[in-house]
């Protein structure tokens, strides 16, 4: 079974730049998260899809980042601007479903801010 | 709000000296607990996970943990630790409302020598 997969798997950019990051999760799995992952910190989910529709996004800067999953399979997450403390590791998961507890990670996507 | 709280940001031991990776939770109902796992480069992965069943929970690799309500504790053990054991791992308390949301600690990175 093919995993959660991500790309690109590292981003340079400037700050005030835009960033876009692609997700493509495991076939079949309905629910997909994004987390950001700072470094020395544990991930935070910064927002949750049900198919194509948003659930949480409650913890998502909307002032600057916006993500979505057309057609209830792959995801888009951008960021416009970024921002120096944007730097962070950008995670997606996906989960069968909300009632199924175990969500499969991909590698993330590694961006840095400069 | 769920939360679980890391003891140790980093653990040392030998290769074939016991595991003893530290989390507390907090949480105003029953909750679900989780390990995961993250070895450099790569996704998160679940170790093992408590749901109200069993307190002594077994998971992948050797891993075991307890749940022990009176101590509102999660601990993560091995007896006997392996060069590859050598990670980031994560507690985690999922958080319910409507859907299934994890709300990850801080890390501990355990590090494993000769």
């Amino acid at each position: 079974e093919a995993g959660v997969a991500q790309s690109p798997r590292y981003k340079i950019i400037e700050k005030r730049q835009s960033v876009a990051f692609w997700c493509n999760p495991i076939s079949g799995h309905a629910t997909l998260y994004w987390y950001q992952q700072i470094l020395g910190q544990g991930p935070k989910l910064l927002i949750q899809f049900q198919n194509n529709g948003v659930v949480d996004d409650s913890q998502l800067p909307k002032d600057r980042f916006s993500a979505e999953r057309l057609k209830g399979v792959d995801s888009t997450l951008k960021i416009q601007p970024a921002k120096l403390e944007d730097s962070a590791v950008y995670l997606c998961a996906s989960s069968l479903g909300e009632s199924s507890y175990e969500q499969y990670f991909g590698p993330g996507t590694r961006l840095t801010v400069t | 709000a769920q939360s679980v709280t890391q003891l140790d940001s980093h653990v040392s031991v030998s290769e074939g000296t016991p595991v003893l990776l530290r989390c507390n939770y907090s949480s105003s109902y029953s909750p679900s607990l989780f390990w995961y796992v993250q070895h450099p480069n790569k996704g998160l992965q679940l170790l093992l996970k408590y749901t109200s069943a069993a307190t002594l929970v077994k998971g992948i690799n050797g891993f075991e943990a307890e749940f022990k309500k009176s101590e509102t504790s999660f601990h993560l053990t091995k007896p006997s630790a392996h060069m590859s054991d050598a990670a980031e791992y994560f507690c985690v308390v999922s958080q319910i409302t409507g859907f299934q949301k994890l709300v990850f600690g801080t890390g501990t990175r355990l590090l494993v020598s000769p």
